[in-house]
């Protein structure tokens, strides 16, 4: 069976500390893996994707996020936050499906950047 | 591009009144696929469309929910009769074909049924 787990549902820095969003996966399959952030009131845009080559993942913003099999995360790290960063963060996980792929999203993990 | 394109933005109604929702995907791609998103339920997986033909329709809720792609360029989710609990922001997403490609989200329609 597939699934995502996003560990946390709120997370809360300071402005300039680290964050990290965790998240974990089950699959049959080698999947592929996708951090998207929404902004308040916005669609969800890509921040990274992982696609069975480098295991850490460099996206938009300064995210990145490390693909480790044998612990089925794949997590997502900023070393700095900055307010802009306030959002919802979603993982999710695509893995082929008799002849199309399915995804399989996570519940979230609202960002809270404080001042 | 210009993006995956929805119409209308914002869209109120009365309850039993038809409501159609419009999708415009990304030029190329061939996967296109409806969300919806509200607070209580969070984000869910209404229908998937490959190559025009729905794949998966698990997750439309009832038969008051219908969804069309009638070419590669264009598709409608609509509801009829629509209810207060229909009200939510209604998310369309294309993407090329492989495993690999992203998902291409929308601005999202967001639904009030009074």
């Amino acid at each position: 069976a597939q699934s995502v787990t996003q560990l946390d549902s709120h997370v809360s820095v300071s402005e300039g500390t680290p964050v990290l969003l965790r998240c974990n996966y089950s699959s049959s399959y080698s999947p592929s893996l996708f951090w998207y952030v929404q902004h308040p009131n916005k669609g969800l845009q890509l921040l990274l994707k992982y696609t069975s080559a480098a295991t850490l993942v460099k996206g938009i913003n300064g995210f990145e996020a490390e693909f480790k099999k044998s612990e089925t995360s794949f997590h997502l790290t900023k070393p700095s936050a900055h307010m802009s960063d306030a959002a919802e963060y979603f993982c999710v996980v695509s893995v082929p499906l008799y002849n199309f792929n399915k995804f399989y999203f996570g519940s979230g993990t609202k960002l809270n950047v404080k001042p | 591009d210009a993006g995956v394109i929805q119409s209308p933005r914002h869209e109120v109604t009365e309850m039993g009144q038809e409501v159609t929702l419009r999708c415009k995907p990304i030029s190329g791609h061939n996967s296109l696929f409806w969300y919806r998103q509200t607070m209580m339920r969070g984000l869910e997986l209404l229908i998937y469309f490959n190559n025009n033909v729905p794949i998966d329709d698990s997750g439309m809720p009832e038969d008051r929910f219908s969804a069309k792609m009638p070419n590669a360029s264009f598709s409608t989710l609509k509801i009829q009769p629509s209810e207060p609990r229909d009200s939510a922001v209604y998310f369309c997403a294309s993407r090329a074909g492989g495993s690999s490609y992203e998902q291409y989200f929308g601005p999202g329609t967001r639904l009030t049924v009074t």
